[in-house]
C-alpha cells in the first residue's frame, strides 16, 4: 500500500491560472515533508521542505501547506507558466524507517498556452 | 546543474548481463543515495552510503550492490539483469548523514534498457 498518495494523477491548466496539488500520507511519525519538481527525463529538484511543526512554506510562485493532524499537504502554484509543466512529487521523511524518504507517484502537470 | 554527475547517460544491455552505474557527488557532500524510477512509478530508494560506509538500505534487490570509494564517488552494480530492471536510476548527494532536513541534490540519471 502506497504510504504517500497524490492527486490528481494528472492535470492540464491554461497558462496564467492557479492550481493546487494534493498529497495524503499515512507515514507516521515523520520529520519533514518535501515537494520536488521533476522535468521529464531529469532528476528531481527540491521546491520546499517543511518540518512537522510548519504549516506553510513558499518558494516564489510555489506555496506548500501541511496539516499534520489530517496528514495532508498541498502545493499551490500561482500564475502558472509553460515551464511549470513537470511532475510534482510529494516526499515524506519516514522516521520509522531510519529517516528514509518515501516518494509519492507524482502529479503530472501540463500548462498550455 | 545540481553538481552531481552520473555516467553513462544511457545504457542498453541484454538480459542476464551485468552493468555498473557511476555517480560523483557534489563537492563536499559525503552522502550518496541511489534511487530507481520505473516507468509510471515513483522513485524508490535503494541504498545510501555515507563517507564510504553503508548507512541505510531500501528496496534493493540482492542482485544489486553498491559501494562508495575513498574519493566519495559511488557505483551501483546491477547483475543478472531482467527486463523489469529497465528504469531510470538516479543518484543524489547530500551533506546529511541521515535523511534529515538537508537538501538532496539529484543527478541527471542513467536510463537503463534491458532487452
Amino acid at each position: 500500500k502506497n504510504q504517500v498518495e497524490q492527486s490528481p494523477q494528472s492535470l492540464i491548466i491554461l497558462e496564467g491560472k492557479n492550481c493546487t496539488l494534493q498529497c495524503n500520507y499515512t507515514v507516521s511519525p515523520f520529520s519533514n515533508l518535501r515537494w520536488y519538481k521533476q522535468d521529464t527525463g531529469r532528476g528531481p529538484v527540491s521546491l520546499t521542505i517543511m518540518t512537522f511543526s510548519e504549516n506553510t512554506k513558499s518558494n516564489g510562485r510555489y506555496t506548500a501547506t501541511l496539516d499534520a493532524d489530517t496528514k495532508q499537504s498541498s502545493l499551490h502554484i500561482t500564475a502558472s507558466q509553460l515551464s511549470d509543466s513537470a511532475s510534482y512529487i510529494c516526499v515524506v521523511n519516514a522516521m520509522e524507517y531510519g529517516n528514509k524518504l518515501v516518494f509519492g507517484a507524482g502529479t503530472i502537470l501540463r500548462v498550455k498556452s | 546543474d545540481s553538481g552531481v554527475t552520473q555516467t553513462p547517460k544511457h545504457l542498453i544491455t541484454a538480459t542476464g548481463q551485468r552493468v555498473t552505474l557511476r555517480c560523483s557527488p557534489r563537492s563536499g557532500d559525503l552522502s550518496v543515495y541511489w534511487y530507481q524510477q520505473s516507468l509510471d512509478q515513483g522513485l524508490q530508494f535503494l541504498i545510501q552510503y555515507y563517507n564510504g560506509e553503508e548507512r541505510a538500505k531500501g528496496n534493493i534487490l540482492e542482485r544489486f550492490s553498491a559501494q562508495q570509494f575513498p574519493d566519495l564517488h559511488s557505483e551501483l552494480n546491477l547483475s543478472s539483469l531482467e527486463l523489469g530492471d529497465s528504469a531510470l536510476y538516479f543518484c543524489a548527494s547530500s551533506e546529511d548523514p541521515g535523511q534529515g532536513l538537508y537538501e538532496q541534490y539529484f543527478g541527471p540519471g542513467t536510463r537503463l534498457t534491458v532487452t
